[in-house]
């Protein structure tokens, strides 16, 4: 079956440093990827839509340049935290639309657990 | 704008009785529907759709979804409860209307005790 990977699976990072979230399809070819959100005990928040080789589409109220989105190759697509604060710790997941399936198809990564100290 | 509701927070059931999380939905045009699982620190966990045809959908783990057009709604179902079930269940929907977006519901906290 298809599997997204999502690396690192955690991360602490000290305030005002950036970090780098990696989403990977394993065994599809990605041309869509999307970035959620997850704060504790809430639903899923859409960050970002990722289109291979184009800018990404941001959702109303996130920050494009504090959430840069790379999306250079059919199986990766990177989300970099810049100048982390600690209100930027979450839980972030990626998702992935498999490029020779159904449009509704999407994959879940396991999530990235950032922590801002 | 589609928006999804899980009116329930929280549903305690008994291990071995049966089970339901709601959730109703609105979407212009024919909705696709979905239900994930979700369990402590992990992603999310596909456990099956709705597209077209049949109005039962079964799923993984013995749990199906029945879709009711008239009441808008995609309830979740298991006829035996487990005390493995236990996790944070969540209910999407995308529109066929345009756009790839799926709307997530806020979460049901299923508790399934012995």
């Amino acid at each position: 079956g298809a599997v997204v990977s999502q690396h690192p699976s955690w991360v602490i990072c000290k305030s005002g440093t950036s970090v780098k979230i990696e989403c990977r399809s394993l065994d599809f070819q990605a041309t869509t990827m999307f970035w959620y959100r997850q704060f504790p005990k809430q639903s899923l928040m859409l960050m970002a839509t990722s289109n291979e080789g184009s800018k990404a589409t941001y959702e109303q109220g996130v920050e494009k340049d504090k959430f840069l989105i790379n999306h250079a190759s059919l199986t990766l697509s990177t989300l970099t935290v810049t100048s982390a604060h600690p209100e930027d710790s979450s839980f972030y997941i990626c998702s992935a639309r498999d490029h020779g399936a159904a449009s509704y198809e999407q994959y879940f990564g396991p999530g990235t657990r950032l922590t801002v100290t | 704008a589609q928006s999804v509701a899980q009116p329930e927070d929280q549903v305690n059931v008994a291990e071995g009785n049966p089970l339901t999380v709601k959730c109703t939905y609105s979407v212009s045009g024919n909705p696709y529907l979905f239900w994930y699982v979700q369990y402590p620190n992990r992603g999310l966990q596909f456990l099956l759709k709705y597209i077209t045809g049949d109005n039962l959908v079964k799923g993984s783990y013995g749990f199906e979804a029945e879709f009711n057009k008239s009441q808008t709604s995609f309830h979740l179902k298991k006829p035996s409860a487990l005390v493995s079930d236990s996790a944070l269940y969540f209910c999407a929907v995308r529109g066929t209307g345009g756009g790839n977006k799926l709307t997530f519901g806020t979460g049901t906290q299923l508790k399934v005790e012995l």
